[in-house]
C-alpha cells in the first residue's frame, strides 16, 4: 500500500542554523509533492511546491529537494528562527489523484 | 480576502444527534476536500469534490455524507454521530492538480 514517512519525533535545532526535514515515500509515483507548515490548531498552510521532473525549488530562505529515485524530499530552511517552530507536513498527489495524501507531519523546534 | 470558512469552530454534542459542518470558499476553486486530523493519524482524506454535484470517497468515509449543490459549499454531515468522530476536521479547496491546497482553520467536534 502507498505510505508516506516523516520522522515522528521533534527536531530540536538552535537559532541560525539550517533545519533538514525528510519525507519519504513507497508505492507511489507522485506528479507533485508539496510542503505544509501546520500552527498548533490551525489549517496547514502551503509553502512550496515541486514536480516530478524537478530536483529543487527555492523560495526565500526555503528550499525543497526532490529525488524520485530515492523516493524521498528533503525540505531545508536556512538561518531558522524560533518563529520556524511548527508542525511541517508534506503530502502527494499521483496523476489523476486530484487530492494530494499527507504524511503526519514532523514538528521542528527552534531555540533562541 | 481569500479564504475557506468553516463553522462551527467547536462543537460538543451527544451520539446520535445530527450535525452539518459548513465550509464555504470564495476564490471558485473547482475542488473541495474534508480531512479529518487526529494524533499520530495525521491528515485523512474523508470525502472530496472535483465539481458541482460530483463527489467521491476518501480514505475513511464511514458515516459522513456530503454535498456540493453549488460551487462555494461544501457541507460535511454527521447523521448519526459516535465518540470515534471526535475529531479536528479541515476542509480545504483548490484549483486541481498541482495546485495548492487551501484549509480553513478547522472544526473540534466531541461527540459525547
Amino acid at each position: 500500500s502507498q505510505k508516506i514517512e516523516q520522522n515522528s519525533e521533534a527536531l530540536n535545532i538552535q537559532e541560525g542554523k539550517t533545519a533538514t526535514l525528510t519525507c519519504n515515500y513507497t508505492n507511489y509515483s507522485p506528479a507533485y509533492l508539496q510542503w505544509y507548515r501546520q500552527d498548533p490548531g490551525r489549517g496547514p498552510v502551503f509553502l512550496l511546491l515541486i514536480r516530478e521532473n524537478e530536483k529543487e525549488k527555492r523560495k526565500e530562505r526555503l528550499k525543497v529537494t526532490f529525488d524520485t529515485t530515492l523516493k524521498q524530499s528533503l525540505f531545508h530552511i536556512t538561518a531558522s528562527q524560533p518563529a520556524d517552530s511548527a508542525t511541517y507536513l508534506c503530502a502527494l498527489e499521483g496523476r489523476g489523484s486530484y487530492i494530494p495524501t499527507f504524511g503526519r507531519g514532523t514538528s521542528l523546534i527552534v531555540h533562541p | 480576502e481569500a479564504q475557506v470558512t468553516q463553522n462551527p469552530r467547536y462543537l460538543i454534542t451527544v451520539t446520535g444527534k445530527k450535525l452539518t459542518v459548513t465550509c464555504s470558499q470564495n476564490m471558485n476553486h473547482e475542488y473541495m476536500s474534508w480531512y479529518r486530523q487526529d494524533p499520530g493519524l495525521g491528515l485523512r482524506q474523508i470525502y472530496y469534490s472535483m465539481n458541482v454535484e460530483v463527489t467521491d470517497k476518501g480514505d475513511v468515509p464511514e458515516g459522513y455524507k456530503v454535498s456540493r449543490k453549488e460551487k462555494r459549499n461544501f457541507p460535511l454531515i454527521l447523521e448519526s454521530p459516535s465518540p470515534n468522530q471526535t475529531s479536528l476536521y479541515f476542509c480545504a479547496s483548490s484549483n486541481g492538480l498541482g495546485q495548492p491546497q487551501h484549509f480553513g482553520d478547522g472544526t473540534r467536534l466531541s461527540i459525547l
